[in-house]
């Protein structure tokens, strides 16, 4: 597609529920990034994927949050039994490369209750 | 430990006067920056960057400065529009981890007519 789409737009999960947010990031660009932005916080590095490489998951801030990218292209970020605390827009960004300058999405807000 | 710091949550200028967008960083280690402007509910979008080889990246209205032994760089926009309001995050790159991304919190800005 023209850019890095993310679904869902919104939201809403009780607490303790399980979340998957989705990331197509634009084709042919081989790196993807996760970022989060909790409320008055910059953004914030959750996890790195660059090719058939090995993630860099040095982000995540706990075992609950996992991603994966299917293919070489979707990606899925899952948070398990999410806490009040998890609630942030969820950013994901791709580039043809690392170290290039990225393209957002529009991101995928996450409240939970 | 916030590696990249924007200390003005905000900032309100007039429609042609100049703005300018202040940001400090820790780490000697980062070697290229990069400033992102965002509106809301949407993502980050690259605006302009610089080396830390330069102390001085110009386009359009847009000049990013870099002092390096002050470790500080700041967007300068002349003249400011109404359209360039919108939260701003400088970012930096270091050379060994040359994806991550470490972003400040943002300053937003307001060009008011």
């Amino acid at each position: 597609g023209a850019g890095v789409s993310q679904s869902p737009s919104n939201k809403v999960t009780e607490k303790g529920k399980d979340v998957e947010l989705r990331c197509d990031p634009i084709s042919g660009h081989t790196a993807l990034y996760w970022y989060r932005q909790s409320l008055g916080q910059g953004l914030e590095f959750l996890i790195y994927f660059q090719g058939n490489s090995a993630p860099d998951k040095s982000g995540l801030p706990s075992d609950r949050f996992s991603a994966e990218r299917t293919g070489g292209s979707v990606s899925t970020l899952t948070i398990q039994r999410t806490q009040q605390e998890d609630s942030a827009v969820y950013l994901c960004a791709s580039s043809i490369d690392r170290g290039t300058g990225y393209t957002f999405g529009s991101g995928t807000r996450l409240t939970v209750v | 430990d916030q590696q990249v710091k924007q200390n003005s949550p905000s900032l309100s200028v007039q429609e042609g006067r100049i703005s300018i967008l202040n940001c400090d960083y820790t780490n000697s280690m980062f070697d290229y920056f990069l400033w992102y402007k965002k509106y809301p509910a949407e993502g980050p979008t690259f605006l302009i960057s610089i080396s830390s080889i330069k102390d001085k990246n110009e386009d359009g209205r847009f000049t990013v400065f870099l002092n390096k032994s002050a470790k500080h760089l700041s967007l300068h926009i002349v003249p400011s529009q109404p359209g360039d309001s919108a939260v701003y995050f400088c970012a930096a790159r270091s050379g060994g981890s040359n994806y991550k991304l470490t972003f400040g919190k943002g300053t937003l800005l307001t060009v008011n007519p």
